[in-house]
């Protein structure tokens, strides 16, 4: 499978556990984006990596919320203490280049969270 | 923030009935881009529109970048079964250069055989 993959698919957590979601973006992919998905609306952008670096984390909605992606490739989001209003779908996607304005982003399936 | 306002929420419709969606926003944007979600799947790409007036057609879709380029519209043309699931507009937010994406707030698409 050439194409963004996603685990785990489905995570039901406890409030207050922590969660790690991870993201195998397509190989050779620069930029790496996380977005979440609440139920019923469209995605909402979290944070942005270009390689290593976290060029842009101004979606994160809380300092619980922290994202890493440290030799390039696979990204992780981690939410500590999780919250009921953390259950939503998080999309990861990737891009080939790192701007430009025909800079196609492909989108994994998601990993849909339910905090109890 | 930025905001895309997305017509309808919802459509019901009969399959080989042409279909047509809308997106507007009060600011310019020069990338307007249409997905489609199937359930439990990612956003695809259908279209994507990178110049005003500029009309563009994939198979049995056609999108238009408005004149103004604070709006777009999808058309579906006889439709058929598959086409169901979510279709939601984008657009590349201003003030950055890796184009992070803003979505409207989605157009369920039901086909009724």
């Amino acid at each position: 499978g050439a194409g963004v993959s996603q685990s785990p698919r489905y995570k039901v957590a406890k409030r207050g556990q922590d969660v790690a979601l991870r993201c195998d973006p397509i190989s050779g992919h620069v930029s790496l984006f996380w977005y979440q998905q609440a139920l019923g609306q469209g995605p909402e952008f979290l944070t942005y990596f270009q390689n290593e670096a976290q060029l842009d984390k101004s979606g994160l909605p809380s300092d619980r919320f922290f994202a890493e992606r440290p030799e390039g490739s696979v990204s992780t989001l981690k939410i500590q203490r999780t919250q009921q209003e953390d259950s939503a779908v998080y999309l990861c996607a990737s891009s080939f280049q790192t701007s430009g304005i025909k800079n196609e982003q492909f989108f994994g399936p998601g990993t849909r969270l339910t905090v109890l | 923030g930025q905001q895309l306002n997305q017509s309808p929420q919802s459509m019901f419709i009969q399959e080989g009935e042409d279909v047509s969606m809308n997106c507007t926003s009060s600011s310019i944007f020069n990338t307007w881009l249409w997905y489609k979600q199937d359930p439990g799947e990612g956003p695809v790409l259908l279209i994507a529109l990178y110049k005003a007036g500029e009309l563009t057609s994939n198979g049995r879709l056609t999108a238009q970048f408005g004149i103004t380029r604070k709006d777009s519209f999808l058309n579906i043309s006889a439709s058929i079964p598959s086409d169901v699931g979510i279709y939601f507009c984008a657009v590349v937010a201003g003030g950055t250069s890796y184009g992070k994406l803003t979505f409207g707030q989605g157009t369920i698409l039901t086909v009724h055989p």
